[in-house]
C-alpha cells in the first residue's frame, strides 16, 4: 500500500516568517495530493490540493508544489500569522487517501 | 449544501463493552463514506470505506466493523472494545466516483476505553 512520510513533526517560526512542510510518497499511481489543517479539538479541513497534472498551485499565502518524478510535494506558508498555528497533514491517494503523521506548526507573535 | 453529522461526540466505555458510532450525510446522494481513527502522533488511519449501500472495504484488520444500511448512513461498531481502541474517530464523505477528491470530515467522536 501507499506509504507517506511527513517532515518535520514540529515546526516553530516567528510571525511573518515562512514555513515549509514536506511529504514523500511511494505509489506512483497516486494522483491527488491535498493538505489539511486541524486546529486543536476540531475536524481536519482542506486548505489546498493539487492533482498530478499540475506542478504548483497557490492560494493567497499558501502554495503547494509537486515533483512527481521524485515523489514528493511540499506546503509553503508565507507571512505566517499566529492563527496559522495548527497541525497540518499531507495526504496522498488515488481511490482513497493515506495521510502523513502531521506537522505541528507553532507561530509565535 | 451538504452537511455531515456524527455522534456521540464523546464516550467512555469499559473494556469488553460494545460500541456503536453513527454518521449521516445530508444534501448529497451516493457519497463515498469513510471511517478514520486518529491516535496521538499517528496521523489519520483509514479503517473502512464504502462506495455504496452494503459495500464495505476494510483497510486494517481488527475488532471493529462497519456497515452502511442506507445510502447516507455509516456505522462503526465493535462487539468487545479493547484498550487500544481508544482514540478520535472521524467519519468523512467525498463525492462518489473511482478517483478520490476532497474529504469532508464530521466533528469526530472521542472514545476512551478504560
Amino acid at each position: 500500500g501507499e506509504n507517506v512520510e511527513q517532515h518535520p513533526s514540529t515546526l516553530s517560526v516567528q510571525e511573518g516568517d515562512s514555513a515549509v512542510i514536506k511529504c514523500t510518497y511511494s505509489d506512483s499511481a497516486s494522483n491527488y495530493f491535498p493538505w489539511y489543517k486541524q486546529e486543536l479539538g476540531k475536524r481536519p479541513q482542506l486548505i489546498i490540493d493539487i492533482r498530478s497534472n499540475v506542478g504548483e498551485k497557490k492560494d493567497q499565502r499558501i502554495a503547494v508544489t509537486l515533483n512527481k518524478t521524485a515523489k514528493h510535494f511540499s506546503l509553503h506558508i508565507t507571512e505566517t500569522q499566529p492563527e496559522d498555528s495548527a497541525v497540518y497533514f499531507c495526504a496522498v491517494g488515488y481511490s482513497t487517501l493515506t495521510f502523513g503523521k502531521g506537522t505541528m506548526l507553532l507561530v509565535s507573535p | 449544501s451538504q452537511t455531515i453529522h456524527q455522534w456521540p461526540a464523546t464516550l467512555v466505555q469499559p473494556v469488553g463493552s460494545p460500541l456503536s458510532l453513527e454518521c449521516t450525510v445530508e444534501g448529497t446522494s451516493n457519497p463515498n463514506l469513510y471511517w478514520y481513527r486518529q491516535a496521538a502522533g499517528r496521523g489519520l488511519q483509514l479503517l473502512f470505506y464504502s462506495v455504496g449501500i452494503g459495500q464495505i472495504s476494510s483497510e486494517v484488520p481488527q475488532n471493529l466493523s462497519a456497515s452502511r444500511p442506507q445510502d447516507r448512513q455509516f456505522i462503526l461498531s465493535s462487539k468487545k472494545l479493547l484498550l487500544s481502541d481508544s482514540g478520535f474517530y472521524l467519519c468523512a464523505w467525498s463525492w462518489g466516483g473511482a478517483n478520490t477528491g476532497e474529504l469532508f470530515f464530521g466533528e469526530g467522536s472521542r472514545l476512551t476505553v478504560l
